[in-house]
Order: C-alpha cells, then structure tokens, then sequence
C-alpha cells in the first residue's frame, strides 16, 4: 500500500522568509499525482499545487514551488516570502489512477510576524 | 459557482447513535468522496461514490454505509456511533472523465460523540 510521510509535525517561519515543508512517500507505481493541501483553521481543504509524475519539471504556483525528486520518491514544498496568512497545516498527498487520496499526518506551519 | 458544500457544520450526539451527513459536490462533478479526519491526524478514506454506487471502500466497518442520487449529491450514515467516530468529516468531488485526480473538499462536518 502506498504510505505517504511527512516527518515534520510542526515548523515555523518568519513573515517574508523562506520555508521548506518535506515529504516522501512509497510507491512502486510510476505514474502518478502527488499534492500539497492547506488546511487552515476554517478546516477547508485547499489545494495549494500539484505535481504529474511523468513531468520532470516541478510545479510552481506564485509563491509555492516544489521540489520533486522522483527516484528518491520526495516532494517538498518551498513557500517563498512567506505571509501570515500561510499559517495552516500543510498536508502532503499522493493518487493514482482511480484508488483514493493518501495523506500524510500533516506539517503545523506558523508564520511569526 | 458554488463549491463543495456540505451540511451540518457542526453535530452532536451520544453513543449508539445514528447520524447522517451531507455533501453536494462542485457543480460539473460526479463522483464523491468521504474521507474521516481524526484529530491531529491526516484525513482517511472511507469511501467513494460514483453513479450512485460505492466504488471503493476504505478500512472501515460495515457501521460507515453511504448514498449518492441522481443529483450526485451524497449522505454518509454512521450507525452505532462510538466514541471514536469523533471526527472531522470531509466531503470531496472530482469528475470522473478528468481522471479524478483533483479533488475538492468541502468545509467539513465535526462530529462530537458523547
């Protein structure tokens, strides 16, 4: 079965820095989609970007980019120029084909002003 | 366009109890997905509903059952409650001829056992 394992429980970061929330995972599939969801105190889950496994090149969305390290089945999460608003948990996930979403337990990011 | 919505916010109720909860997928959606979310913890997959048919199944008892209709829309029952079904309980809808792979959640329901 697929597990995926973020090993940070919490990290914290000052307002207008740089974060990096890691994750990895174990599959033996190649193809594949792997996520970062936000979950603020509001509880919604937010998708924050996503990654194809078949592209080499990793995702960026604005101020959210990834670093996608396919043999080493890693994905993390760079957060530039970070804002108070980006404090929320950060769940890392992967899919496959039809089979459901697999979430890691989460990372707690704080952003201290 | 609305998004995932999902009803009631919040519910409590006492052991042995039954409760019904209630999404409505992302319009243009046809598939929805339950997922529980225990405290603290990632959320977990309970199953998923697809032309009115659970498709797939997670590891949970016979107790968690659901429903689709013709709308798409779906319930998730919990009979029996225990202490343990306390949760939040995450509703999520995708399409199915994109694959699936995006899925958007709805706001949740929290889930008190008393």
């Amino acid at each position: 079965a697929q597990t995926v394992t973020q090993s940070q429980p919490e990290m914290s970061v000052q307002e207008a820095e740089t974060v990096t929330l890691s994750c990895t995972y174990d599959t033996s599939e190649s193809d594949y989609y792997l996520f970062w969801y936000k979950q603020p105190p509001s509880r919604q889950m937010i998708l924050v970007i996503r990654q194809e496994a078949y592209k080499q090149q990793n995702a960026t969305e604005n101020r959210f980019s990834v670093n996608f390290q396919k043999a080493a089945k890693s994905f993390s999460l760079k957060i530039s120029d970070s804002q108070l608003g980006d404090a929320a948990m950060y769940f890392c996930a992967y899919i496959r084909g039809n089979t459901p979403l697999v979430f890691g337990k989460g990372t707690r990011l704080s952003v201290i002003a | 366009d609305a998004g995932v919505t999902q009803s009631p916010t919040h519910l409590i109720k006492t052991r042995g109890q039954q409760v019904t909860l209630r999404c409505s997928p992302k319009s243009g959606h046809d598939t929805v997905s339950w997922y529980q979310q225990a405290l603290g913890q990632g959320p977990q997959f309970i199953f998923q509903y697809y032309e009115e048919e659970e498709r797939q199944r997670g590891n949970f008892p016979d107790r968690f059952s659901g429903h689709q209709f013709p709308n798409y829309s779906s319930e998730l029952n919990v009979n029996a409650l225990l202490l343990g079904d306390s949760a939040l309980y995450l509703c999520a809808s995708s399409y199915s001829l994109a694959g699936r792979y995006e899925q958007f959640f709805g706001p949740g329901t929290r889930l008190t056992v008393l």
